[in-house]
């Protein structure tokens, strides 16, 4: 059984340019998660989608930044006009539905450097 | 989610047990106590977790006080791949938000 992959694991862009990153999640997981992780800093929550729904999006930056998971397909996580303060390694993780403990299994991350 | 309090950094000998303290003296009846790992900038890897019982993997043990105030992670044989940060973290039966602290920088010498 595959983990969590994400692609692509390194990406490059320059200022104002997208970044698209991608999230599969393990077979049979329904629950998608996003983190950010800046240089010497711990892990922030960012989104956490359902297929075809967000539930909650309180820790995604109100602009430029948008999150889906679509009913067929990863889940993909989009930065608009990149600024370098969005450099940082991008975490996705999955859990499965219906556990009460939703233990979240994390894919090996993105990581974005906006030059 | 209730707060933990956990050392900045341990060390340990290789081949000798790691005992990782967590402190989480507000921990809710509901919330489930979670350990994860992050190897070199890897993404965090699930370790184990737990409610009130004690709990043991393949990878790890989970010791976890009566009054559930605090808990303490053992590797019983460390190895230098167990250097890693490890992260307590108390999360609600249900819950989504896994909220990462700064963690235990472990560092395992041979």
């Amino acid at each position: 059984n595959a983990g969590v992959m994400q692609n692509p694991r390194h990406l490059v862009r320059r200022r104002g340019q997208e970044a698209r990153l991608r999230c599969s999640p393990m077979k049979g997981h329904s629950h998608v998660y996003w983190y950010r992780q800046l240089p010497e800093e711990g892990l922030k929550f960012m989104v956490y989608l359902q297929k075809e729904n967000i539930i909650d999006e309180s820790g995604m930056p109100k602009e430029r930044f948008s999150a889906e998971f679509p009913k067929e397909g990863p889940s993909i996580l989009r930065i608009q006009q990149v600024v370098r303060g969005d450099s940082a390694a991008y975490f996705c993780a999955s859990s499965p539905p219906g556990l009460a403990e939703e233990t979240q299994y994390f894919g090996p991350g993105t990581r974005l450097l906006v030059l | 989610d209730a707060k933990t309090t956990q050392p900045t950094s341990m060390d340990c000998a290789e081949g000798r047990a790691a005992n990782l303290p967590c402190n989480h003296s507000t921990i809710s009846g509901n919330e489930y106590v979670y350990w994860y790992r992050q190897i070199h900038s890897q993404g965090p890897q699930y370790i184990i977790h737990g409610l009130k019982n004690n709990e043991t993997n393949e990878m790890a043990s989970l010791i976890i006080t009566e009054d559930r105030k605090s808990s303490t992670l053992i590797l019983p044989h460390a190895t230098l791949r167990d250097t890693a940060v490890y992260y307590c973290i108390v999360r609600v039966a249900g819950g989504f938000k896994t909220i990462f602290g700064a963690g235990t920088r472990l560092f395992v010498k041979a």
